[in-house]
């Protein structure tokens, strides 16, 4: 069984660009939720995607979009980037309501 | 509001001594869950343990074991013998509205160092 898998493991960008992150979900999960985490931090939740639809979402501004393909993997995308957006982006899957499996994160540095 | 409080914000113990990592929780739902997590230095979050707010019933699993207590709204995990793997951030979650997955509140974790 494979589990969750994020690429890339780390990037660098500066600001006002744009970044796509990616998380392949675990085998059999439906569900993909996505979080950022500061340094120091715990995770603050920003959306989830079931059936390829946005599930909810956290206090973050438009500018955070994401997608869930027929595959459910996933896709994050961050326009405008700011110097606040530097952190680490985790992917969690799941089977419906069930326990979320996080990936091992994406570490984005805004300069 | 929900609310998740690591009141420890760093823990540091010799191997092979207990230590309880404490967690409290605010919310108005009475159907909601609690979750445990450790993330170590490589930043993966590791699933521990998930409890519905209709079992009161503490768990113990191997050296690890959760003590929920609703009347005070605490869900306090205990790791006995400790081990220097045992170093990480640990986090307690909160999830509510009758679902144990949508938008997982978090506290701001607890960093345990076990000194061999």
């Amino acid at each position: 069984e494979t589990g969750v898998t994020q690429s890339p493991t780390h990037l660098i960008k500066t600001r006002g660009q744009q970044v796509t992150l990616r998380c392949s979900s675990q085998s059999g999960h439906n569900t993909v939720s996505w979080y950022q985490q500061a340094l120091g931090q715990g995770p603050q939740f920003i959306f989830q995607y079931y059936r390829e639809e946005e599930n909810g979402r956290g206090n973050f501004p438009p500018r955070f979009s994401g997608l869930q393909f027929p595959n459910y993997s996933s896709e994050l995308n961050v326009n405008a980037l700011e110097l606040d957006d530097s952190a680490l982006y985790l992917c969690a899957s799941s089977f419906f309501y069930n326990e979320q499996f996080f990936g091992p994160g994406t570490r984005l540095t805004v300069l | 509001a929900q609310k998740v409080t690591q009141a420890q914000t760093e823990i540091s113990v010799v191997e092979k001594e207990d230590v309880t990592l404490d967690c409290v929780y605010e919310t108005r739902d009475t159907t909601y869950y609690l979750f445990w997590y450790k993330q170590p230095p490589s930043g993966e979050l590791v699933f521990l343990i998930r409890r519905n707010s209709f079992d009161e019933q503490n768990e113990i699993s191997g050296r690890y074991s959760w003590n929920f207590q609703k009347s005070t709204s605490s869900f306090n995990f205990t790791i006995t013998a400790s081990q220097v793997v045992d170093s990480a951030v640990y986090f307690c979650a909160l999830s509510v509205g009758g679902d144990s997955n949508y938008q997982l509140i978090w506290g701001a974790g607890t960093k345990l160092i076990i000194k061999p």
